[in-house]
């Protein structure tokens, strides 16, 4: 059984284009997040979701946006697709926000915008 | 700024014993977080520190001196399998997880 899991693995496309990376986790956690891990393997937080709402939004450009349509799901769509978006893209859930909470990772989705 | 910092590379023997260092600056503390990451593959959570002191967890101990804003993760009778980056991460007082670099170790046999 697969904790968390995130569509597609890799992604390769053009400058320009919109496209969108899914998130599904299965741990009954009320918060999910996305970070963006770049060549120098900072992970950095865009964004999480608790109960469906936005709780950190850090200052990612607008093309990024996050959807959730239910609790177990947070999508990332990207608009405009620029080259320095190429990172890997990280889903993770938590249980809440308190202390010991510890975060489960997706697989990763490997983007490559040329 | 909000900052942590911990060695970019670091190499071991297998079998012997390693500390990967972690120093931070932030506005607060709620927690401190070591995740190991294997290449290509997501962070997996290994230990959480917020008191001062030693946490031992097998061949894995984190220790953590917030006065200092340092902490180590030990690694003992390393093996093959433990070549990863291992992430340093502290929660600051707004809860949210800042993340160093992580350290690269490599084992040699």
């Amino acid at each position: 059984d697969t904790a968390v899991s995130q569509t597609p693995k890799y992604l390769v496309t053009q400058m320009g284009n919109d496209k969108s990376i899914k998130c599904e986790q299965n741990l009954g956690h009320d918060t999910m997040y996305w970070y963006k891990q770049d060549s120098k393997k900072f992970l950095k937080i865009m964004f999480s979701y608790n109960n469906k709402e936005l709780i950190i939004n850090e200052t990612v450009p607008n093309r990024f946006s996050p959807k959730s349509p239910d609790k177990a799901h947070l999508n990332l769509h990207i608009n405009s697709l620029e080259l320095g978006d190429s990172a890997v893209y990280f889903c993770a859930s938590s249980q809440g926000t308190g202390d010991q909470e510890t975060q489960y990772f997706g697989p990763g989705t490997r983007l490559l915008v040329l | 700024g909000q900052n942590i910092d911990q060695p970019t590379e670091m190499t071991a023997t297998e079998g012997a014993i390693v500390q990967i260092n972690c120093t931070y600056q932030t506005s607060g503390f709620n927690g401190l977080f070591w995740y190991q990451q294997h290449a290509g593959e997501a962070p997996t959570f290994l230990s959480y520190n917020v008191l001062d002191g030693l946490e031992e967890k097998g061949r894995f101990s984190s220790f953590l001196s917030r006065s200092k804003g340092y902490s180590y993760l030990l690694l003992k009778e390393l093996q093959m399998k433990d070549s990863a980056s291992y992430l340093c991460a502290v929660r600051d007082s707004n809860y949210q997880l800042i993340w160093g670099a992580g350290t690269k170790l490599i084992i040699k046999p």
